[in-house]
């Protein structure tokens, strides 16, 4: 069964500060990872999207890392801020043609 | 460009009662798609249309109907209300339907729809 597990399921962290969220996967075969941004009361917005053959990839202070061989991806926000207090959903395409979403890391960023 | 647009933003219905969910976009993208978000689950997939004409059901299709009579719009329908139709609904569209494609895909603002 195709899967994607989010850790921490939420995070709270003080402004300034990075962080990491995690995203394990079971999708096969596997086409590209996505992340994606939520705010609140509003739809995903895209970040990053990596296929296979890319293990990095930055989007202004995101960055996404990807092990196909392990089936892991994180997302690193770097000197956070407010305005970065949301949901972010990893989504990983592949398995037949479909889209797989994770449950989303729901993070808060406090002064 | 107002990119995906959905309405209506809030809607509360009575069991049994019928509505459309409005969806439209204007960046001429051939995919569109609905999905359901539910607290706890991840997006789940309705409906999702190819081009104009084409449609074809997802992971969730029971009690909704679509149809894509052109290009930028692409209406949801609930033929009976229910209880368990509660939920967040999100319209998207992409250059690109194919998953293996690496086109941005575009989200609305959302309805969320309250059935009592």
């Amino acid at each position: 069964k195709n899967q994607v597990e989010q850790s921490p399921q939420s995070l709270i962290i003080l402004e300034g500060k990075n962080c990491t969220l995690q995203c394990n996967y079971t999708v096969s075969p596997f086409s590209n990872l996505r992340w994606y941004k939520q705010d609140t009361g509003r739809g995903p917005v895209s970040l990053t999207i990596m296929t296979f053959s890319e293990n990095t990839k930055s989007n202004g202070r995101y960055t996404a890392t990807l092990d196909a061989d392990t089936k892991q991806s994180s997302l690193h926000i770097t000197a956070s801020q407010l305005s970065d207090s949301a949901s972010y959903i990893c989504v990983v395409a592949g398995g037949g043609n479909k889209l797989t979403f994770g449950t989303g890391t729901q993070l808060k960023v406090e002064l | 460009n107002a990119g995906v647009t959905q309405t209506p933003k809030f809607q509360v219905l009575k069991t049994g009662q019928s509505m459309t969910l409005q969806c439209a976009q204007d960046m001429n993208h051939e995919y569109m798609s609905w999905y359901r978000q539910d607290p706890g689950m991840g997006l789940r997939l309705i409906h999702y249309s190819v081009g104009a004409g084409i449609t074809d059901q997802g992971e969730v299709p029971n009690g909704y109907n679509v149809s894509r009579s052109t290009t930028e719009d692409f209406p949801l329908r609930l033929l009976s209300a229910a209880p368990s139709q509660t939920s967040v609904y999100f319209c998207a569209s992409s250059y690109s339907g194919t998953a293996a494609s690496t086109d941005t895909q575009y989200f609305g603002p959302g309805t969320r729809l309250t059935v009592l």
